[in-house]
């Protein structure tokens, strides 16, 4: 069965300090890999994608993700957090159509 | 562009009744996918419909539950008899085409439901 794991429910940084939030999958065939924020009482936004090409792929608000095929891993990361970066965030994947989502992990950044 | 207009955001229902969730895409897609957001499961693929037609619905419930996607009008999510276990945010997501092919999806806001 094809999943999406987040491994972490929060990580907890200091501003301006570098952050990772991980996701690893198992996703039949190609994976096609996503991003997603959710600020509390909203809808989620799109933050970055991976279908085909470099493997490290730039997204909005200064975030990148690294797909690591040997690894399966397609972690979140950003060079210097910032206090509005704290949110809950969800890598989603899939193969064959529909997008599997993993947990969620909470970011919290502290000043 | 508005975006994902879910209606409503709130929803509360006694155990038995109906609830319907709304959900207009972004203008111009076709393609929308629901998903039931529970606080401990993360997100999880409900049905996915393209206008007129129920694409996969392989995340659906088999009994209470029903999605449609008519071609004037929002996709509706419908459930009947509604039980405590239904309690959760149920979010709406549309796209251009498929999003195995290279389209993202966007998101609207979400419907919490509570059943009491």
């Amino acid at each position: 069965a094809q999943s999406v794991a987040q491994p972490e429910d929060q990580v907890n940084v200091a501003e301006g300090n570098p952050l990772t939030v991980k996701c690893t999958y198992s996703v039949s065939g190609n994976p096609y890999l996503f991003w997603y924020v959710q600020y509390p009482n909203r809808g989620l936004q799109f933050l970055l994608k991976y279908i085909t090409g470099d493997n490290l792929v730039k997204g909005s608000y200064g975030f990148e993700a690294e797909f690591n095929k040997s690894q399966t891993s397609f972690h979140l990361k950003k060079p210097s957090a910032l206090v509005s970066d704290s949110a809950l965030y969800f890598c989603a994947g899939g193969s064959q159509g529909n997008l599997i989502f993993g947990k969620g992990t909470k970011l919290s950044v502290k000043p | 562009n508005a975006g994902v207009m879910q209606n409503p955001r709130h929803l509360v229902r006694r155990r038995g009744q109906e609830a319907r969730l709304r959900c207009s895409p972004m203008k111009g897609h076709s393609h929308v996918y629901w998903y039931r957001q529970l606080p401990e499961e993360g997100l999880k693929f409900m049905v996915y419909l393209q206008k007129e037609n129920i694409i996969d619905e392989s995340g659906m419930p088999k009994e209470r539950f029903s999605a449609e996607f008519p071609k004037e009008g929002p996709s509706i999510l419908r459930i009947q008899q509604v039980v405590r276990g239904d309690s959760a945010a149920y979010f709406c997501a549309s796209s251009l085409g498929q999003t195995r092919v290279n389209t993202e999806a966007f998101f609207g806001q979400g419907t919490r439901l509570t059943v009491v």
